[in-house]
């Protein structure tokens, strides 16, 4: 089992609509949790981190259950600009600065 | 943009070559990475500093060799790489130590192609 998981994807959603991500990880002591997105040929640029009372940035909305050793991603009224690949990324220092990435989710936002 | 830097931004060589990637940050972060990445995939983590030692080694074939001059410069040195590494090379930095919640940032990467 791979220690990051994500929904495979890809998501072909139409301009306003809600999308969800999932993410699980295999590591109980995982301590840290973000979702970065990465356009085509590009780095990838921090979204948000995900915090344990869950947290909203605007039209995203992240949560972490530690029991299921799950999270998500909402994105509420997608944009064109939102096509992307979106990475969940799980840290544990414990471990040294291991950052483990998951595979992507590659979402196309459609008009 | 980018708060951490790399050079060059795109780099073509032979398999007898020898060149540098170079990555700068200066947001104080003493952990810096770095990552192999292929078209349709995630980063594949190979190398990271920790307060400019290095701490991980992803059992990286000897034909590439990190060296961390100081806290704020990371480079990558290539010889003899085989068609197989071109990919995108992408570092990043992060504080160290053990505090939480503390993510990476990327910089743009250099996009290798080995001929």
């Amino acid at each position: 089992r791979k220690e990051v998981e994500q929904d495979p994807g890809p998501f072909n959603v139409p301009e306003g609509a809600t999308v969800a991500f999932n993410c699980t990880y295999s590591n109980s002591a995982s301590q840290s949790f973000f979702w970065y997105r990465q356009d085509c040929r590009k780095e990838p640029k921090l979204l948000m981190s995900v915090y344990s009372s869950g947290n909203e940035d605007g039209r995203f909305t992240a949560q972490l259950n530690r029991a299921s050793q799950y999270i998500s991603l909402l994105i509420r009224d997608s944009k064109l600009s939102d096509s992307a690949t979106y990475l969940c990324v799980v840290n544990n220092r414990n471990y040294g600065q291991n950052f483990v990435f998951g595979p992507g989710t590659r979402l196309s936002v459609l008009p | 943009d980018t708060e951490v830097t790399q050079t060059p931004k795109h780099l073509v060589m032979g398999m007898t070559n020898k060149k540098s990637l170079k990555c700068e940050q200066h947001m104080g972060h003493r952990a810096m990475y770095w990552y192999k990445q292929k078209a349709k995939k995630p980063p594949e983590l190979m190398f990271v500093y920790s307060y400019e030692k290095l701490s991980i080694n992803e059992s990286v074939p000897s034909r590439f060799s990190p060296e961390c001059p100081n806290s704020s410069l990371l480079n990558l040195h290539l010889h003899a790489l085989q068609p197989e590494d071109s990919a995108l090379y992408l570092c990043a930095s992060s504080q160290a130590g053990t505090v939480i919640n503390q993510p990476q940032h990327f910089g743009d990467g250099t996009r290798l192609s080995i001929l």
